[in-house]
């Protein structure tokens, strides 16, 4: 079994729609959970990340977190088509570095 | 620099082949990663520096791998006999500090390997 799951879709949303992305772990002892963007072609970037049960809301990115059923989603409101990229989930326990997910491809059709 | 700065781009080598990777990370940034990431999959962690000193090198997948980092600012990843499962794209990414508190790794833009 994997450490961190995610789909790998290609997830495709009409434009404006809400994109819902998810990703779930194995590892019990994480304590901190992020979701990275990457263009293709490009290195990650940081977009969210949430450290605690419920839900962290910036901007039109909300992410939400279950630790009981070991769950981290990304839900991005109003897409745009320049949110078209893959969305890597990561997550950080015992160890001091990131696992990532292999990576949900979104498509955002104008 | 601005942000973290890895060469070459892009190395293209024969199996066998010895090759280096350096990475210059951002200025004041302690902890240092190396992560590979192959076509369609998530990055893989590789190894971490605190420091001068390789904090966790468990993801060095054998000894032909090997990565330093001896003033604690520039590391460079050395690669002996290269072999064509080791295509890949090599990312180094620094942060302010390591911990699991946080993960606001910033990437460079990675070095594309490719073993012919």
């Amino acid at each position: 079994q994997k450490e961190v799951e995610q789909n790998s879709g290609p997830l495709s949303v009409p434009e404006g729609a809400i994109a819902s992305l998810n990703c779930t772990y194995s590892d019990r002892g994480s304590q901190s959970f992020f979701w990275y963007r990457q263009y293709s072609g490009k290195s990650p970037e940081l977009i969210m990340s949430i450290y605690s049960n419920g839900d962290k809301e910036d901007g039109r990115f909300t992410a939400q977190l279950n630790k009981a059923s070991q769950y981290v989603s990304l839900l991005i409101r109003d897409s745009q088509p320049s949110d078209s990229a893959t969305y890597l989930c990561a997550v950080s326990g015992s160890a001091r570095q990131l696992t990532f997910g292999s990576g949900t491809q979104l498509t955002v059709l104008p | 620099g601005a942000g973290v700065s890895q060469t070459p781009s892009n190395k293209v080598t024969e199996k066998g082949k010895y090759v280096e990777l350096r990475c210059d990370p951002i200025s004041g940034h302690t902890a240092l990663y190396w992560y590979r990431q192959s076509l369609g999959q998530g990055p893989e962690f590789l190894i971490y520096f605190q420091g001068t000193g390789a904090a966790d090198d468990s993801g060095l997948p054998n000894d032909r791998f090997f990565a330093v980092r001896p003033e604690g600012s520039v590391s460079t990843l050395k690669i002996q006999r290269t072999e064509r499962g080791d295509s890949a794209v090599y990312l180094c990414a620094s942060s302010l500090t390591a911990g699991t508190d946080t993960g606001e790794l910033f990437f460079g833009e990675g070095s594309r390997l490719t073993v012919l």
